[in-house]
């Protein structure tokens, strides 16, 4: 059974950085079948894919188009975990951040808990 | 980007009494891989979603199977036969068939 535990701070200030990790039991984050994203879910733009990292033989990240620029993906190996890093946040960055394993079929199958990010001064 | 719209974009059911949901996309979710990347997900409050369906009709680990899904290229449908009380919650179609995933936009599934 796969499962997602994710970690960081609840507020942010404008202009800082979010930072926010989902460690992985069950699962590698090595995994040449799975990918790890970040989604976030706010009353105004629904359900959003903000990006993922996966392994295949070397690691790859892609990000949307909105987020681009200002969001780092990382893998942590050594922890089995992946991290999510968003520059120059601003109030309209202020969401309910979940991380989510893709799994071979397309699926979406694991989410983490959720962790709602609030960006105010 | 891909535009998922979904109808309705809520619906009171009553118990035992079979529910719809439509999905259309903007565009086909065929894969060049020949594979229909869509999934069905149900959001409880205060609960991050649950996948309940992948690949147009595949049911995910413990599904109940009153809940199937069908449809093809960019007309799909979420069925629950006979629904229960703990089905009442939002439901998601989002399509992994290119970048970015995109997600509809959600249907309110209220029990009456």
């Amino acid at each position: 059974q796969v499962q997602l535990l994710q970690s960081g701070p609840g507020l942010v200030k404008p202009s800082q950085t979010l930072s926010l990790t989902c460690a992985i039991s069950g699962d590698s984050v090595s995994s040449n079948s799975a990918a790890w994203n970040w989604v976030r879910q706010s009353p105004s733009r629904g359900l959003e894919w903000l990006g993922r990292t996966y392994y295949r033989s070397k690691w790859y990240s892609d990000y949307a188009v909105s987020v681009k620029g200002r969001m780092t993906i990382n893998p942590d190996t050594s922890k089995n975990q992946f991290s999510l890093q968003l520059n120059s946040v601003t109030p309209e960055d202020t969401a309910v951040y979940y991380c989510v394993r893709r799994g071979p079929a397309g699926q979406f199958d694991y989410w983490g808990q959720g962790i709602l990010v609030t960006v105010s001064s | 980007d891909i535009v998922m719209t979904q109808t309705p974009l809520s619906s009171p059911v009553t118990l035992g009494q079979p529910a719809s949901i439509s999905c259309r996309s903007s565009q086909s979710l065929v894969h060049s891989d020949g594979n229909t990347y869509l999934s069905w997900l149900q959001q409880r409050p205060g609960q991050p979603p649950r996948l309940l369906i992948y690949m147009i009709s595949n049911r995910f680990s413990g599904v109940p199977d009153r809940f199937s899904g069908s449809g093809a290229g960019t007309d799909f449908t979420l069925k629950i036969s006979r629904v229960e009380a703990e089905d009442a919650g939002v439901y998601y179609c989002m399509h992994a068939t290119e970048l970015p995933l995109t997600f509809g936009q959600g249907t309110k599934l209220e029990i009456k």
